[in-house]
């Protein structure tokens, strides 16, 4: 069965810095999604990125971006120039590609961002 | 556009009685999840359909929980009897199939008393 681990159960970033959030997956799929989500404390879940495992480019989207090494099973979340609204829970979660539309979800992390 | 609806928002109960919740997905998804938040298991999916057809339900924890699906624009999951241990947040989400990307309602944040 596919899981995933998220080692920092918290972590905090100073406002306008970067922060690296850990995730690493276990699986015997070659093909794949791999997702980072993130719950503010109005709990909504917002997808933040997605990475295709066929891909070598990792994704970004404006200030987040990942690293993806897939012989690691590992995909971090960097967030660049954090601001006071990044504070939230954030999730990593797995897809398979076909099959199961099923997201295995990590336990999360919550991100602290001090003024 | 719309995104997932979910009512109601918050339902507070007394053990032994019916709970009902719903989703309506968003417009041309095609496929439909319900997962559940807890401290204690964090998220989890519960069921989920494609087409309106039920195809993973393992994750349904008995028979006291439920969920339909009567159509492209609506789904129910009902708790019959619940229990204090159903406490939790329930989330459904929708997505294209095999495109990967599910998008999430608000939740509905159930305790049982």
């Amino acid at each position: 069965a596919q899981t995933v681990t998220q080692s920092q159960p918290e972590m905090s970033v100073q406002e306008a810095e970067t922060v690296t959030l850990s995730c690493t997956y276990d699986t015997s799929e070659s093909d794949y999604y791999l997702f980072w989500y993130k719950q503010p404390p109005s709990r909504q879940m917002i997808l933040v990125i997605r990475q295709e495992a066929y891909k070598q480019q990792n994704a970004t989207e404006n200030r987040f971006s990942v690293n993806f090494q897939k012989a690691a099973k590992s995909f971090s979340l960097k967030i660049s120039d954090s601001q006071l609204g990044d504070a939230a829970m954030y999730f990593c979660a797995y897809r398979m590609e076909g099959g199961s539309e099923k997201l295995v979800f990590g336990k999360g992390t919550k991100l602290t961002v001090n003024p | 556009d719309a995104g997932v609806i979910q009512s109601p928002r918050h339902e507070v109960t007394e053990m032994g009685q019916e709970v009902t919740l719903r989703c309506k997905p968003i417009s041309g998804h095609n496929s439909l999840f319900w997962y559940r938040q807890t401290m204690m298991r964090g998220l989890e999916l519960l069921i989920y359909f494609n087409n309106n057809v039920p195809i993973d339900d393992s994750g349904m924890p008995e028979d006291r929980f439920s969920a339909k699906m009567p159509n492209a624009s609506f789904s129910t999951l009902k708790i019959q009897p619940s229990e204090p241990r159903d406490s939790a947040v329930y989330f459904c989400a929708s997505s294209l199939a095999g495109r990967g990307k599910q998008f999430f309602g608000p939740g509905t944040r159930l305790t049982v008393l």
